[in-house]
């Protein structure tokens, strides 16, 4: 089955500054790949997604870019600030279910 | 539209009793998929349902956890003789079709607590 791994774990950054999250996955049947954001106690929401046949994608301060070849794609996010304090789920599909890395709690600091 | 609808949202059970778990897919998603999250970790699969039909329960363990999706009414979750490595966050998720191409949308999640 597909293994999908992400990092960092943590990671800490200051208010204003950029925030890379990375994420590998096994199965180059994988065609779809969203990114969910969790604040604590809440559902994880869908913050931007991309298809295997789209190299980058990007919506605001929020953009993700995939490389089908190297099997990894990355989560970006500019200008970061204190709501954006969360974490972070990668996760890869194809058909019926999806693959979800261990996520990555971003804490920004004002 | 309501969203993907679980409760309860908090349930607590003492070691040996059952848990059962709800989820109300949004208006127009026929397809269901359960996930549990344990403390600190990321969403493990459970199980994918249709109406009537469980099309992929790879994810769940072998005894004690079952689901359904029945005709009429929400998608249930049962887990009998709760033990204490039950206690996680169950997450449902919803899609109008089939393939990644539709998208899911999350529940907000029944936190359950053995004790």
């Amino acid at each position: 089955g597909e293994n999908v791994e992400q990092h960092p774990s943590t990671l800490s950054v200051q208010e204003g500054d950029s925030a890379v999250i990375k994420c590998t996955y096994s199965d180059s049947a994988s065609n779809y790949f969203p990114w969910y954001k969790q604040e604590l106690g809440k559902r994880p929401q869908l913050i931007i997604d991309i298809r295997s046949n789209v190299g980058e994608k990007k919506d605001q301060r929020i953009a993700v870019t995939l490389n089908k070849t190297a099997k990894h794609f990355s989560l970006h996010i500019t200008e970061t600030q204190p709501e954006d304090s969360a974490v972070y789920f990668c996760a890869a599909s194809m058909d019926n279910q999806f693959y979800f890395g261990t996520g990555t709690s971003l804490t920004v600091i004002p | 539209n309501a969203g993907v609808m679980q409760n309860p949202r908090h349930l607590v059970r003492r070691r040996g009793q059952e848990a059962r778990l709800r989820c109300s897919p949004m208006k127009g998603h026929s397809h269901v998929y359960w996930y549990r999250q344990l403390p600190e970790e990321g969403l493990k699969f459970m199980v994918y349902l249709q109406k009537e039909n469980i099309i992929d329960e790879s994810g769940m363990p072998k005894e004690r956890f079952s689901a359904e999706f029945p005709k009429e009414g929400p998608s249930i979750l049962r887990i009998q003789q709760v033990v204490r490595g039950d206690s996680a966050a169950y997450f449902c998720a919803s899609s109008p079709g089939q393939g990644a191409v539709y998208g899911y949308t999350f529940g907000s999640g029944t936190r359950l607590t053995v004790v």
